[in-house]
């Protein structure tokens, strides 16, 4: 069946550090990606999103890339900052009907 | 927009008790969906609902949980009778379809729950 996986936290990274966090899925058809960033005591809300093979989602500096090849969307940042301190979520929309989780990853950022 | 709307924020109950969580959905969205969220178990989708309707319960641990969306405004989430596993986050998500494989959903803050 469809499923996530994301790199274990926590990742703990100093101000202006590049940020990378890992996601691979596994699915069949051809899935859309998010990935949902949780601040703390809050719901999670949408950072971004691809819905086909190449396409780049972007917002807040955060950017990945859905690659079909390697079936991954790893998010990137180039220079976080303390308040991207959160957990964050890599999700898949696909033929089940429902939006499959990974198990998120904390970040922490130190100034 | 006032976003998703929860109540309560927390609950601390005690074993066997009913428990009713409460939601409101953004206005204008016509889909609605129930997760818990435990450390043990991460985030899980229990129902969704589509125009006010039940899609997919196969989420729902056991009988003990119950759902019901009476209009488009709102929706409820009953544990009966409730059990110290059930300790969790509840969250109430809506979207404005139910098509999963790109729409948006848009979270509430959750309800933390404590079954003593």
């Amino acid at each position: 069946g469809n499923s996530v996986t994301q790199m274990e936290g926590p990742v703990t990274l100093s101000e202006e550090a590049f940020l990378t966090i890992n996601c691979t899925y596994t699915a069949t058809g051809y899935p859309s990606l998010f990935w949902y960033v949780q601040y703390p005591g809050e719901g999670l809300q949408l950072l971004l999103k691809a819905t086909k093979a190449d396409d780049k989602g972007s917002n807040k500096g955060f950017e990945a890339t859905y690659r079909k090849e390697t079936t991954s969307f790893h998010l990137e940042k180039g220079s976080v900052q303390v308040s991207d301190s959160a957990v964050y979520f890599c999700a898949l929309g696909g033929a089940t009907n429902k939006l499959i989780f990974g198990t998120g990853t904390l970040l922490a950022v130190q100034p | 927009d006032a976003g998703v709307i929860q109540s309560p924020r927390h609950e601390v109950t005690e074993m066997g008790q009913e428990v009713t969580l409460r939601c409101k959905p953004i206005s204008g969205h016509n889909s609605l969906f129930w997760y818990r969220q435990t450390m043990m178990r991460g985030l899980e989708l229990l129902i969704y609902f589509n125009n006010n309707v039940p899609i997919d319960d196969s989420g729902m641990p056991e009988d003990r949980f119950s759902a019901k969306m009476p209009n488009a405004s709102f929706s409820t989430l009953k544990i009966q009778p409730s059990e110290p596993r059930d300790s969790a986050v509840y969250f109430c998500a809506s979207s404005n379809s139910a098509d999963f494989y790109t729409d948006t959903q848009y979270f509430g803050p959750g309800t933390r729950l404590t079954v003593l």
